[in-house]
């Protein structure tokens, strides 16, 4: 069965640096987000991308972050100077429709961010 | 942001009995309505889905029901099985660009033998 893997599973950075988040997803869908899940709280939406634009993006998606799918099969999240609030889960997940916001969204394993 | 509200952080539940996850949301936009299932150091996992338009969808042991009045939705599990100890996790969302979900805080769920 297909899925949306991610790498690394656990990335420990200092703060300051950047670091990008990388994932595949399924190799049919066509639009793909980014959210994220810090320790204890909700799962927060991040971004939405598709057609290689951003289609939505939520508060906490500021200039420090940017995505990027650089080519047929990567979807990447760039953060550029990361700070300690950034540590968190990270998830990508995509899905198959444009259009159709009652296609389901398949989510990849996370990537554990650790910011020191 | 309280729009999606899962007000139980955990449940207790025999294997072989019923399990019911609750959900509440306050935005009237919001026309479709997913639970997640969510296993340590693992993605959520997609288990079932409701459109607005209707008020029960059912999967197997897995039934979901709607009530819009209310802006509540549940999640039945029957019969509960300790496999289906996980965190649960309801979203849902509406048809503006993104199709971002907002999700609820999650119920872990232990179902014991």
């Amino acid at each position: 069965e297909p899925e949306v893997t991610q790498t690394p599973s656990h990335q420990v950075t200092q703060m300051g640096q950047e670091v990008i988040l990388r994932c595949v997803p399924i190799s049919n869908h066509l639009y793909f987000y980014w959210y994220r899940q810090i320790l204890g709280q909700k799962v927060e939406f991040l971004v939405s991308f598709y057609n290689n634009e951003i289609s939505e993006k939520s508060e906490i998606f500021d200039d420090q972050f940017s995505v990027e799918r650089p080519d047929g099969s990567n979807f990447t999240l760039k953060i550029r100077s990361t700070k300690l609030e950034d540590s968190a889960m990270y998830f990508c997940a995509s899905k198959r429709l444009a259009g159709r916001h009652t296609d389901t969204q398949y989510f990849g394993p996370g990537t554990r961010l650790t910011v020191l | 942001d309280q729009q999606v509200k899962q007000n139980s952080p955990s449940l207790s539940v025999q294997e072989g009995r019923i399990s019911i996850l609750n959900c509440d949301y306050t935005n009237s936009m919001f026309d479709y309505f997913l639970w997640y299932k969510k296993y340590p150091a693992e993605g959520p996992t997609f288990l079932i889905s409701i459109s607005s338009i209707k008020d029960k969808n059912e999967d197997g042991r897995f039934t979901v029901f709607l009530n819009k009045s209310a802006k509540h939705l549940s999640l039945h599990i029957v019969p509960s099985q300790p496999g289906d100890s996980a965190v649960y996790f309801c979203a849902a969302s509406n048809n503006n660009a993104g199709n971002m979900l907002t999700f609820g805080g999650g119920t872990r769920l232990m179902v014991k033998p």
